[in-house]
C-alpha cells in the first residue's frame, strides 16, 4: 500500500530534550516537505526536500532541522524543543518535477504527529 | 498580500444546500492549483486540481480565473459528509520549484 509514515503519532516531552520525528514513504518520490498546522494559523511549511542531500528551508525552519540522506526518509529533529513547538506536524511527500515550475503531482501526507512539549 | 487567502468561515448549510468558496492567489506565474479537503484531526487530501478551463467531479465543480488571480469549489446538494475544512493550493513559481503553498482553509459544516 503507497503510504507516508510517521513517528511518533504521539508524543509528549519536556523542554530541551532533543527529539526525531520520522517519515517514510514507499511511493520513490523525489519531493518531501514537513508541516505544522497550528489553530488559526493554518499549514505552515517547515522544511522541503527536492531529492536527496537537497533540502530547503520553508516558512517557519527555526528550531528545526532534516536532512534527506535516503530518498525514502526525511526526518524532523527538534534539538532543543520549546512550548511553542508544540503542534501538529505532517509529513508529505510527491513526485517532484525539479526542473519544471508547476509543482505537478498529487501530495500525500502521513497521519499527522501531535506534539507537546511541556 | 497574503499567498493564498481564503474566508475562513465556518459556512453553516443544510443537507442538500449549493455552496461556494473562494480563495486568492498572489503570484501571478503560479501554475498548479489544487482543493485538499481535511477532516478533523486528519490528514488533508487532495479532493480535485483544478484547470484553466474548469472541471467536474461529480458534485463538486472547480474554476479557475486566472485575470483575477481566484479559484472557486462549487459544491452542490451537500452531504453530512461534505463537512470538513477546504483547503486552496498554489504552487511557488520561481526559486521554490515544485512547492505548494496552502491557504488556511475554509471550514464547511452540512447540517441535517
Amino acid at each position: 500500500e503507497a503510504q507516508v509514515t510517521q513517528n511518533p503519532r504521539y508524543l509528549i516531552t519536556v523542554t530541551g530534550k532533543k527529539l526525531t520525528v520520522t517519515c517514510s514513504q514507499n511511493m520513490n518520490h523525489e519531493y518531501m516537505s514537513w508541516y505544522r498546522q497550528d489553530p488559526g494559523l493554518g499549514l505552515r511549511q517547515i522544511y522541503y526536500s527536492m531529492n536527496v542531500e537537497v533540502t530547503d528551508k520553508g516558512d517557519v525552519p527555526e528550531g528545526y532541522k532534516v536532512s534527506r540522506k535516503e530518498k525514502r526518509n526525511f526526518p524532523l529533529i527538534l534539538e532543543s524543543p520549546s512550548p511553542n513547538q508544540t503542534s501538529l506536524y505532517f509529513c508529505a511527500s510527491k513526485p517532484g518535477h525539479p526542473r519544471l515550475a508547476g509543482g505537478f503531482g498529487e501530495l500525500f501526507f502521513g497521519e499527522g504527529s501531535r506534539l507537546t512539549v511541556l | 498580500r497574503k499567498e493564498v487567502e481564503q474566508d475562513p468561515g465556518p459556512f453553516n448549510v443544510p443537507e442538500g444546500a449549493t455552496v461556494a468558496f473562494n480563495c486568492t492567489y498572489s503570484n501571478s506565474a503560479s501554475q498548479s492549483f489544487f482543493w485538499y479537503r481535511q477532516d478533523c484531526r486528519k490528514e488533508p487530501k487532495l479532493l480535485m486540481s483544478v484547470y484553466s478551463s474548469g472541471n467536474e467531479d461529480g458534485r463538486f465543480t472547480a474554476q479557475l480565473n486566472r485575470a483575477s488571480q481566484y479559484i472557486s469549489l462549487l459544491i452542490r446538494d451537500s452531504k453530512l459528509s461534505d463537512s470538513a475544512t477546504y483547503l486552496c493550493v498554489v504552487n511557488s513559481p520561481g526559486g521554490s520549484q515544485g512547492n505548494l503553498i496552502f491557504g488556511k482553509g475554509t471550514k464547511l459544516s452540512v447540517k441535517p
